[in-house]
């Protein structure tokens, strides 16, 4: 079956410190896969996606296809990164959906 | 740009009671998807509307809920009669066609409390 797995429920780093937040997945051939966060009391929204090799806030993701991973990383996590994270792939079929994975809560302490 | 709008906010009611959400998507935006997000986990898909036609129920409880979309805009999701276990946040999302971005924009959610 087609999933993604989160294996950590909670995170919890100090200022400065780097961060990895991890992601597999169960696909097979090359997924389009998304990072979502939800910051207190906010909407969802999203983070990055892998397609576009993009850094939003610092936060990158690189698609690792021999481990089957997409996981987040920040070299010097903020205080304000605290946040719940959702890796995100798509149902593979022609209408595009996104599946959620459980989500990691990550606190960054002072 | 206004964003996806949701109401009610919150909502409180006995298990057996019925109880009605409603969705604007923004403008533009074909697809439309109910989200259902239990306290402690990730949001699960219920039902995904393309325009007005239903793309994807699989994970909708027929027995219970329904949603409609019927001018291809605002959507309506309902459940009926609910149970305990339906306590949840419900999101609304919606997203462009035709741009494989994958980019979801939520609404705030509804979130409903059965007692």
């Amino acid at each position: 079956a087609q999933r993604v797995t989160q294996p950590e429920k909670l995170l919890s780093v100090f200022k400065g410190a780097p961060v990895e937040l991890k992601c597999n997945y169960s696909y097979s051939g090359s997924p389009e896969l998304f990072w979502y966060v939800q910051y207190s009391r906010q909407r969802l929204q999203l983070l990055l996606r892998h397609i576009s090799r993009e850094s939003i806030k610092g936060f990158t993701a690189d698609l690792n296809k021999g481990e089957t991973s997409f996981h987040l990383k920040k070299p010097f996590a903020q205080e304000e990164d605290s946040a719940m994270y959702y890796c995100a792939p798509p149902r593979l079929g022609s209408n595009y959906k996104l599946t959620f994975g459980k989500g990691t809560l990550l606190t960054v302490n002072p | 740009e206004a964003g996806v709008a949701q109401s009610p906010r919150y909502k409180i009611i006995e298990k057996r009671q019925s109880v009605a959400f409603w969705c604007n998507p923004i403008s533009g935006h074909a697809t439309l998807y109910w989200y259902q997000q239990i306290l402690g986990q990730g949001p699960k898909l219920l039902i995904q509307f393309q325009n007005n036609g239903v793309v994807d129920d699989s994970q909708l409880p027929k027995d219970r809920f329904s949603a409609e979309r019927l001018k291809g805009v605002d959507s309506t999701l309902k459940i009926q009669p609910a149970k305990l276990e339906d306590s949840a946040v419900y999101l609304c999302a919606s997203s462009s066609t035709g741009v494989r971005t994958g980019e979801l924009f939520f609404g705030e959610g509804s979130r409903l409390t059965v007692l």
